[in-house]
């Protein structure tokens, strides 16, 4: 079956340290992105990117970094410069060219950091 | 810029109730509008969409219909079970890559 798998699903972490969350998709979708969720707010875009090789920021970019080396993985590391890190994260794919088109979401990491 | 505002939850319903939960938009040009659904500790998924005005998307009963003359998107069921309760977000995506999500609603039906 084709979807979007993270790992973990849960995650701890000391404050003061980097760490990566796993984002693969197999439905061949050309576009990714990651939404951080909190609590009342929704979602919020922190990268996304088009094609491999390439991403933008989104709304809220800042302590962290992105790559997409595969067309298939677009793996999000929450660096120590960001502020308040403890949330769900959630990875999405879309096909690319004209859309828009509908977001596949993966599962989610939830990340904690103490 | 564009947004989306939803009602806010949570929202409980008796099985077999009514079910409308309210949507509006801000945007320039003709966005294309959808419904997910989160159940608890997973991800969204697609529950409905409508990409030009005066549409109407529909889904395992639930019901949409994108009007521009009120800028709306209203999610309707007409009796909901158990096995809804969940959170609801109402998102646009105007353009290839930008979609803007509410800040979910939370339905919970009680048997």
């Amino acid at each position: 079956d084709g979807g979007i798998t993270q790992s973990p699903k849960y995650l701890f972490r000391k404050e003061g340290q980097n760490v990566t969350l796993s984002c693969e998709q197999n439905l061949n979708h050309d576009a990714m992105y990651w939404y951080r969720q909190d609590p009342g707010q929704g979602l919020r875009l922190i990268y996304y990117s088009q094609i491999v090789n390439d991403f933008q920021k989104g709304d809220i970019a800042e302590g962290y970094s992105v790559s997409r080396e595969k067309k298939e993985s677009f793996p999000l590391t929450v660096t120590s410069a960001q502020k308040n890190p403890t949330a769900f994260y959630l990875c999405a794919s879309s096909k690319g060219g004209t859309g828009p088109y509908e977001q596949y979401f993966g599962p989610g990491t939830r990340l904690t950091v103490t | 810029g564009n947004s989306v505002t939803q009602m806010e939850g949570p929202v409980t319903l008796s099985e077999e109730a009514f079910l409308t939960i309210n949507c509006t938009y801000t945007a320039t040009g003709y966005p294309s509008l959808f419904w997910y659904v989160q159940y608890p500790g997973e991800g969204l998924q697609l529950l409905l969409k409508a990409t030009k005005a005066d549409d109407k998307g529909s889904n395992k009963g639930f019901e949409a219909t994108y009007r521009k003359e009120t800028t709306s998107f209203h999610l309707e069921k007409g009796s909901v079970q158990v096995s809804d309760s969940a959170v609801y977000f109402c998102a646009l995506a105007s353009g290839t890559y930008k979609y803007i999500f509410g800040t979910g609603t939370r339905l919970k039906v009680l048997a």
